[in-house]
This record gives C-alpha cells, sequence and structure tokens, in this order.
C-alpha cells in the first residue's frame, strides 16, 4: 500500500517490555525512523535506523529491521509511565521523501 | 537555540470563517511540511514544500485547503470556508533535503465550532 502503517493504540502495565511494530511501504527506502511525541508538543527524533542493518539497540531501545516484509519494530525494555506518548514510524524513501505512520499511542499503566 | 515557530498556538472559530496558520521554520531549512493530527485519524501529511515550491499537497482537501510560502521564512496554510471536521492540531515541520530529522513546531489547535 501507499501508507506506513501501525497501530493506533497500544498499552502495557509498567516494568514490561513494549514493541511497536510498523509496516513501510518502499523496499529502496534508505532509512527508518521512530519518532516520539510527548503531550501536548510535537514529534522529536527518537532513534533511526540505516536499511542495510537488521537491528540497532540503544539502552532500553532496541530497533529490529526486516527489509524483506518492510517491517520495523521499536522495543522498549522496562516500560516506565514517562514512556508513556505517541511513537510514529517513518520511512526515507528512494526519493528522499520522508513518509510517517499515523502514530502508536502508548499507555503505560502502574 | 533554533526552533519551528508556529502562531497562533491556540484557535477558536466559527465554522464558515476563514482561519490562517503560520509557520517560521529553522534559517537555513529547505524543506517545509504541514501535518494534520487527529485522535482518529492520526498525523496525516497534508503538504510539503522543497525550496519554496509546492512539491506534494495530495494530502489536502483542494476546495478549501491552500498553503504557500511567501518567502524562506514564512509557510501558510489557510482554511476558507472552515468546517468543524477541521478542527486538529495543525503541525508544520522543517528540515533539510536529504537530511534525517524533520523539526516540529509545538503545533496550531484548531477548533471550528
Amino acid at each position: 500500500g501507499e501508507d506506513v502503517e501501525q497501530s493506533l493504540f497500544l498499552s502495557v502495565r509498567e516494568g514490561d517490555s513494549s514493541v511497536i511494530n510498523c509496516t513501510y511501504t518502499d523496499s529502496s527506502s534508505t532509512y527508518l525512523y521512530w519518532y516520539k511525541q510527548e503531550p501536548g508538543a510535537g514529534l522529536q527524533l527518537l532513534t533511526y535506523i540505516f536499511s542495510n542493518m537488521d537491528m540497532k539497540q540503544d539502552q532500553r531501545l532496541t530497533v529490529l529491521l526486516n527489509k524483506k516484509d518492510k517491517h520495523l519494530s521499536l522495543r522498549i525494555a522496562d516500560t516506565q509511565t514517562g514512556d508513556s506518548a505517541i511513537y510514529f514510524c517513518a520511512e526515507k524513501r528512494g526519493n528522499n521523501d520522508m513518509r510517517f505512520g499515523a502514530g502508536t499511542r502508548l499507555t503505560v499503566k502502574p | 537555540d533554533a526552533r519551528v515557530t508556529q502562531t497562533p498556538r491556540h484557535k477558536v472559530t466559527e465554522m464558515g470563517q476563514e482561519v490562517t496558520m503560520r509557520c517560521q521554520p529553522i534559517l537555513g531549512h529547505n524543506t517545509v511540511f504541514w501535518y494534520r493530527q487527529t485522535m482518529m485519524q492520526g498525523l496525516e501529511l497534508l503538504a510539503y514544500f522543497r525550496n519554496r515550491a509546492p512539491l506534494d499537497d495530495s494530502g489536502m482537501p483542494k476546495d478549501r485547503f491552500s498553503a504557500e510560502m511567501p518567502d524562506a521564512t514564512l509557510a501558510t496554510l489557510k482554511i476558507q470556508p472552515s468546517e468543524p471536521r477541521d478542527s486538529a492540531v495543525y503541525f508544520c515541520a522543517s528540515g533539510l533535503a536529504g537530511g534525517h530529522e524533520q523539526y516540529f513546531g509545538p503545533g496550531t489547535r484548531l477548533t471550528v465550532t
């Protein structure tokens, strides 16, 4: 399809791992991104991965990329209430255009 | 500290009225994006510009929305006439063509009654 797709909602308990999934559209996309939006604010870049990598780890965050299936995931270990936010997947397409998913609203319950 | 600025931050208007939202991109950035965010639809791309030229406005309802960049320091998004279904948060973002990051403004929260 034309759109970057994500589930709109995810709810987890504090201390559990969160996994947010995304499917993107362009097999020639060069970079894939995760952005975070906290309440009342704009989006901010969280992390990104080059398309020839299959994993990137940064402290509690793990990004997995399955290029064959055009599937990207973001795992947050030991999820905290402060991680409650909306998480956006984005791809940089072969023509340098960037496209965002609609966002996944993560709710962390104490 | 370079930031994207948007005005107004909040706007309440009655249906049928014209609404103009403004964005000042980060100095030196040559791409500007307009997005709309609602609870039900999430984030939607409305339009984007590169070097002030519109590259894609396919996400924008053409009959009532228009986006322009009168100069490199100002982008505008206009709705005329506004309708209640236009109520949303409108974000502007800027970046460098080929760069990794889009820098988002704080958004304009529009309520049309």
